[in-house]
């Protein structure tokens, strides 16, 4: 079935490191997108990136589509960047978004 | 983008009651979501809802738990009924994102507790 795959499940980071997260999807996709969910439980909308790179600052992602997986840059990471970060594709077919079960980012100073 | 938001932000209730969630959305909307997150877990769909017709529901959720109402193209509400302790989780409400194809926006969720 569709699946959406998350590595690593956890990261600790000391601040001003940098990291990459991925995201492995197991078909076709019309969409994909990053989000990065606070400790306060809100979901805060990264990027829109069903295929290329997009930067915004200290975050940067890259989906290769044909080879089915993105990828998540963080560099320079600060506290702020805390939190669980969650892939969520739309496959092609009208399917639901499906979320990964996320990375859980912890940045220590 | 879509600004959206949620009441209440969070609530603790007692077994076997009902909450209502509302969500309201800035911009008309053709299509709102619903979401469960579980503690330590992901992202579920509980439910799409479209003005005008009966919401349609994710495998394992069941319009008598989860009854939702779509007035018009701006809001909607979700209620939990006959709550237990399992029910304890965030709410999300979502929307497509009008105007930028297949992005979905996400609102400030409800965190329920159910003693």
């Amino acid at each position: 079935g569709i699946q959406v795959e998350q590595s690593p499940p956890d990261l600790i980071l000391q601040e001003g490191a940098n990291s990459t997260l991925r995201c492995n999807f197991s078909d076709s996709v019309n969409n994909l997108q990053w989000f990065h969910q606070n400790p306060w439980g809100q979901l805060i909308n990264l990027f829109y990136i069903p295929s290329g790179t997009k930067q915004n600052g200290r975050l940067s992602a890259t989906t290769v589509a044909t080879e089915r997986y993105s990828l998540l840059y963080i560099s320079s990471s600060q506290t702020t960047d805390s939190g669980v970060y969650f892939c969520a594709v739309l496959f092609s077919g009208n399917t639901p978004l499906v979320f990964g079960k996320g990375t859980r980012l912890s940045v220590i100073a | 983008s879509a600004v959206i938001s949620q009441k209440p932000s969070r609530d603790i209730c007692q077994r076997g009651t009902s909450l209502t969630i509302q969500c309201q959305v800035d911009s008309q909307v053709t299509m709102m979501f619903w979401y469960r997150q579980q503690p330590g877990q992901s992202l579920t769909l509980i439910a799409t809802a479209n003005q005008g017709s009966e919401a349609t529901y994710e495998s394992g959720f069941v319009i008598d738990k989860f009854p939702i109402s779509r007035p018009n193209l701006t809001f909607s509400t979700l209620t939990v009924s006959n709550m237990s302790p399992e029910d304890s989780s965030i709410y999300l409400c979502s929307v497509d994102g009008a105007g930028v194809a297949d992005t979905q926006y996400f609102g400030p969720g409800t965190r329920l507790t159910v003693l």
